[in-house]
């Protein structure tokens, strides 16, 4: 029973295609965030969601569109990929208090081509 | 905003000996900062953090020092063993409408040869 589960755990897609990932966290906290890490394994925050409100959107494309239909939930739709867009994305999730360490999902990786 | 910096970006060190990886942040606004072990094709794992108001934390053979006044902090591996091998990421947080915004270091790839 994986805490923090994201699906699909690989994702092949060509140049201009629309594709989602979806995150879901069993462990009843209340802030889901999405990062992504590149080639060089540098990890970056892209989104992060209180209960269902956006608190946290940096400096991410458009084509992103984060959304949280509950708190245990946050999917990302991508839009017009590119190839840019190849990396690795993590879910993550953390209890609302303040100072509290991020529970990673396993990560999906997304290839385009 | 916060800016990480970690070094070194590779260490290789033979089993039994330890390991320092150092990171310096920018924000002095940030008050915790955890510590990631990511091994090949896995997630991050949290594997100790420390919080503002703390100098130091251990736990086995980890440890944790912080210095707020120099805005650094470094972990600390003694007695590595072959399955510390892995990618280990600092970061450094400041509270963020009832989150954490997480600015991660670049990661430290550590070798731990027999």
């Amino acid at each position: 029973d994986t805490a923090v589960s994201q699906t699909p755990k690989y994702l092949v897609t060509q140049m201009g295609n629309d594709k989602s990932i979806k995150c879901e966290q069993n462990l009843g906290h209340d802030t889901m965030y999405w990062y992504k890490q590149d080639s060089k394994k540098f990890l970056k925050i892209m989104f992060s969601y209180n209960n269902k409100e956006l608190i946290i959107n940096e400096t991410v494309p458009n084509r992103f569109s984060p959304k949280s239909p509950d708190k245990a939930h946050l999917n990302l739709h991508i839009n017009s990929l590119e190839l840019g867009d190849s990396a690795v994305y993590f879910c993550a999730s953390s209890p609302r208090t303040a100072n509290s360490p991020l529970h990673f999902g396993n990560g999906t990786r997304l290839t385009v081509t | 905003g916060e800016n990480v910096e970690q070094h070194p970006s590779t260490l290789s060190v033979q089993e039994g000996d330890s390991a320092v990886i150092k990171c310096t942040y920018s924000d002095s606004a940030s008050n915790y900062f955890p510590w990631y072990k990511q091994e090949l094709g896995k997630r991050p794992q949290l594997i100790i953090d420390i919080r503002s108001n703390v100098g130091e934390k251990k736990d086995q053979r980890i440890a944790v020092t912080l210095n707020k006044t120099a805005k650094h902090f470094s972990l600390h591996i003694t007695e590595t063993q072959p399955e510390d091998s892995a990618v280990y990421f600092c970061a450094a947080s400041i509270a963020a409408g009832g989150g954490n915004k997480l600015t991660f270091g670049t990661g430290t790839q550590l070798k731990v040869e027999l």
